[in-house]
């Protein structure tokens, strides 16, 4: 089975900083790859997907990420965050073929300050 | 285009009481899915349903949870009996379902919050 590690539970940034949340599975195949975002009071949303060809995907709201198949990663970055960036950002994954249910990590929850 | 609804928005119970949640996906979704997030956790996926069939039930606890997609459309989840390890968010999500299968998004509820007490 596929799991998905986040390696910062709590990231804590100033406005105008530079962002880069970690994101690392485990699962031998072809897999596609998800970051979502859930703002304070709202649900899930899409920020980015990679199923295949370039590795660098861009998302909505200034947000990329690139997928390194030999690292098993999916970073997310943002080269400036602003204070609505605020949220829980979670990375998920979905095994190439078969039921397509997502495997999420846990989630970090970014804080931007003013 | 109106998203993915789901009732009750929070729920308070007793345990060893039962409880159903009811989800209503985008019009026109065929593939739908309940997931469980535990505070402080992602959420784990509890059965996926293509229109009104079962894909993928594995990680659910039949023991004590079910779930139904009578006509292919809205779907309820069912806690008979409820435990306090139950307590989450449980999460409706849809998805298009296209010819090519698999590059069309999820789309999440907003979610209903479950404490057990």
């Amino acid at each position: 089975a596929q799991s998905v590690s986040q390696h910062n539970h709590h990231v804590i940034l100033s406005e105008a900083a530079s962002l880069e949340l970690g994101c690392n599975y485990s699962y031998g195949g072809t897999v596609n790859l998800f970051w979502y975002v859930q703002y304070p009071g709202q649900h899930l949303q899409l920020l980015l997907k990679y199923f295949s060809g370039d590795p660098l995907v861009k998302g909505i709201k200034g947000f990329e990420a690139e997928f390194i198949k030999s690292k098993f990663s999916f970073n997310l970055r943002k080269p400036s965050v602003q204070w609505s960036d605020t949220a829980e950002y979670f990375c998920a994954v979905r095994p190439g073929g078969g039921a397509d249910g997502l495997t999420f990590g846990k989630g970090t929850h970014l804080i931007i300050q003013p | 285009e109106a998203g993915v609804a789901q009732s009750p928005r929070y729920k308070i119970i007793e345990k060893r009481q039962s409880v159903a949640f009811w989800c209503n996906p985008i019009s026109g979704h065929a593939t739908l899915y309940w997931y469980q997030q535990i505070l402080g956790q992602g959420p784990k996926l509890l059965i996926q349903f293509q229109n009104n069939g079962v894909v993928d039930d594995s990680q659910l606890p039949k023991d004590r949870f079910s779930a139904e997609r009578l006509k292919g459309v809205d779907s309820t989840l069912k806690i008979q009996p409820a435990k306090l390890e139950d307590s989450a968010v449980y999460l409706c999500a849809s998805r298009l379902k296209t010819l090519s299968g698999r590059t069309d998004t999820q789309y999440f509820g907003p979610g209903t919050r479950l404490t057990v007490l």
